[in-house]
């Protein structure tokens, strides 16, 4: 069974120090990852994908990807009040329209 | 324009009403996608439209009823439902077909649907 597996959290870190969020995945198949922002009461927002090995940057979150350990972690930097949100992972293989999400890290940035 | 857009915001029916969802994209995708999303959990996947054509159905009760009646817009049509029904409907859009390979999907702001 395909499954990603994430922390449920929650993860309280304080202002302007760096929020970590892992997830690991099973299905090998998998080569395409995503991270996903949840507000409460709102829907997912894509924050970040990654396909290859190693870190991609988009201001202050990193990606990172490690294929042969299958986990994917994001990396915020600066952690902002606004960043508090539960982060969701998802995978899924190269041009399938299937995806699977991890059931969510709630992230809580403490002032 | 990268933005789904999903109407109502809000739906409260009874569990003899008929009602239906809507959800339109102007992106150029070609792949769009229902999700139910529960509190607390991750959204959970029920249909799939690529070009059009029904691509995915994750068993999904008949009283749920999707349509595409082109590229850009998504019905889903609702009947007889049941209070478990009770979610967040979630319509989402991402390229889709050979130039989709790398599958982004993106989410509408969604509707809340309370089943009385």
């Amino acid at each position: 069974q395909k499954e990603v597996e994430q922390n449920s959290g929650p993860l309280s870190v304080p202002e302007g120090a760096i929020a970590s969020l892992n997830c690991t995945y099973s299905d090998r198949v998998s080569q395409s990852f995503f991270w996903y922002r949840q507000y409460s009461g709102k829907s997912p927002e894509l924050i970040m994908s990654i396909y290859s090995n190693g870190d991609k940057e988009d201001g202050r979150f990193t990606a990172q990807l490690n294929k042969a350990s299958q986990y994917v972690s994001l990396l915020i930097r600066d952690s902002q009040p606004s960043d508090s949100a539960t982060y969701l992972c998802a995978a899924g293989p190269f041009g399938n329209e299937k995806l699977t999400f991890g059931t969510g890290t709630r992230l809580t940035i403490i002032p | 324009d990268t933005e789904v857009t999903q109407t109502p915001k809000h739906l409260v029916m009874g569990m003899t009403n008929k009602k239906s969802l809507k959800c339109e994209q102007h992106m150029g995708h070609r792949a769009m996608y229902w999700y139910k999303q529960k509190a607390k959990k991750p959204p959970e996947l029920m249909f799939v439209y690529s070009y059009e054509k029904l691509s995915i159905n994750e068993s999904v009760p008949s009283r749920f009823s999707p349509e595409c009646p082109n590229s850009s817009l998504l019905n889903l049509h609702l009947h007889a439902l049941q209070p478990e029904d009770s979610a967040l409907y979630l319509c989402a859009s991402s390229q889709g077909g050979t130039g989709g390979l790398y599958n982004e999907q993106f989410f509408g702001p969604g509707t809340r649907l309370t089943v009385l």
